[in-house]
């Protein structure tokens, strides 16, 4: 069975550092991974998809790459914001489903 | 719609009872899945549905749990004899299609007193 695994944690820094979050999956067999973000009480909201084909992608201030051979993914986070406290959760896409890691909670200190 | 909207956002019942989670998805949306998220753990997948089949349900804990979407659209999550152990927040997302980005909703926050 696929196992997610994010590291660290939590996760605290003060405003403007750049920071990686990091998650690594046992089986490289994935069809596309994505990271999400939630935010308390709140569902997950979509920030990057990665294709398993694909090494990385961008939007904004966010990076995230895929090595799918070594089973890793890291979301790098630059210029960090307050607003950028949550939850962050990576999942792999492989057989019909999402395998969740249990998430990196961040928070971002003015 | 806009986005996954899921109802009611809360609802609190007593053991043994019955309950119904309904999730409308984004118009459009051919998969369907739900999923369970209990307090610090990523969500756990339950169901996946295309179109109006289930395509997989490997993730349903047992027979006292069941989902339904008769027109491809509007899915029904329904729970009997609930059990305290039943207590998370029950999510479901949308996307085109398989492996497709998928949309959540907000979430119901099922506890079982």
């Amino acid at each position: 069975k696929q196992e997610v695994t994010q590291i660290p944690a939590a996760l605290s820094v003060p405003e403007g550092e750049n920071l990686v979050l990091n998650c690594s999956f046992t089986d490289s067999a994935i069809y596309n991974l994505q990271w999400f973000r939630q935010d308390p009480g709140k569902g997950l909201t979509s920030l990057l998809l990665i294709q398993s084909s694909q090494r990385e992608q961008t939007s904004g201030r966010l990076n995230a790459s895929l090595d799918k051979s070594s089973g890793r993914s890291t979301l790098y986070i630059a210029a960090s914001q307050p607003g950028d406290s949550a939850t962050y959760l990576c999942a792999v896409y492989a057989g019909n489903q999402f395998y969740f890691g249990t998430g990196t909670s961040l928070t971002v200190i003015p | 719609g806009a986005g996954v909207s899921q109802t009611p956002s809360n609802k609190v019942t007593e053991k043994g009872k019955y309950v119904e989670l309904r999730c409308d998805p984004i118009s459009g949306h051919t998969a369907l899945y739900w999923y369970r998220q209990s307090l610090g753990q990523g969500p756990e997948f339950l169901i996946y549905f295309q179109g109006t089949g289930a395509a997989d349900d490997s993730g349903l804990p047992n027979d006292r749990f069941f989902a339904v979407r008769p027109e491809g659209s509007v899915s029904t999550l329904k729970i009997q004899r609930t059990e305290r152990g039943d207590s998370a927040v029950y999510l479901c997302a949308s996307s085109e299609g398989r492996g497709q980005p998928q949309h959540f909703g907000d979430g119901t926050r099922l506890s079982i007193l």
